[in-house]
């Protein structure tokens, strides 16, 4: 089983829409969760990390469901230029190494 | 600041052939890293250093060799290209260090390798 799952859509939606997506991680040692944002063509970036609480950066909104193992992305009020491809990342303690997935493609629609 | 930079952007080789792809950062960062970026595997880890002189191997280190000598400069070498390792390239780095946390990773622009 791949440590970080996602499925990779497309997730077609209109622009003023909502949309969410999940990650699942496999090792429950995992610790750190993050979220980034690669454009096509162009490098990661960071978009935001991912705390235990929840936490929430304007439009976008993340989660931990640590029981579950898995995390999540919701983006409101959809622009044009959110599409993108948004990368879950986990990281265990003392591995010194990130997991990437493979990313959820999301292309917001006029 | 120019953050990390790698050159060069493109590359195009023939099997068997050599070459190194440069990384560099100006940020004092600790952690250096070398991912590959393949159509429908998302980024894997080739081979990563927490700090000069110290290097270790990821989740796909064969075919490849790096080095530390200091903290600025990470060179991927390829020591026999492949036609498998044609890919996309991506350098990384991190302030975090033997043990920490991980911290935001900042990414070079890439380099688009192509081996005939």
């Amino acid at each position: 089983r791949k440590e970080v799952e996602q499925d990779p859509g497309p997730f077609n939606v209109p622009e003023g829409a909502t949309v969410a997506f999940n990650c699942t991680y496999s090792n429950s040692a995992s610790q750190s969760f993050f979220w980034y944002r690669q454009d096509c063509r162009k490098e990661p970036k960071l978009l935001m990390s991912v705390y235990s609480s929840g936490n929430e950066d304007g439009r976008f909104t993340a989660q931990l469901n640590r029981a579950s193992q898995y995390i999540s992305l919701l983006i409101r009020d959809s622009k044009l230029s959110d599409s993108a491809t948004y990368l879950c990342v986990v990281f265990r303690y003392g591995n010194n190494r990130l997991a990437f997935g493979k990313g959820n493609q999301v292309v917001v629609i006029p | 600041n120019a953050g990390v930079t790698q050159t060069p952007k493109f590359q195009v080789l023939k099997t068997g052939q050599s070459m190194t792809l440069q990384c560099a950062q100006d940020m004092n960062h600790e952690y250096m890293s070398w991912y590959r970026q393949d159509p429908g595997m998302g980024l894997r880890l080739i081979h990563y250093s927490v700090g000069a002189g110290i290097t270790d191997q990821g989740e796909v280190p064969n075919g490849y060799n790096v080095s530390r000598s200091t903290t600025e400069d990470f060179p991927l070498r390829l020591l026999s290209a492949a036609p498998s390792q044609t890919s996309v390239y991506f350098c990384a780095s991190s302030i975090q260090g033997r043990g920490r946390i991980a911290d935001t990773q900042y990414f070079g622009p890439g380099t688009r390798l192509t081996v005939l």
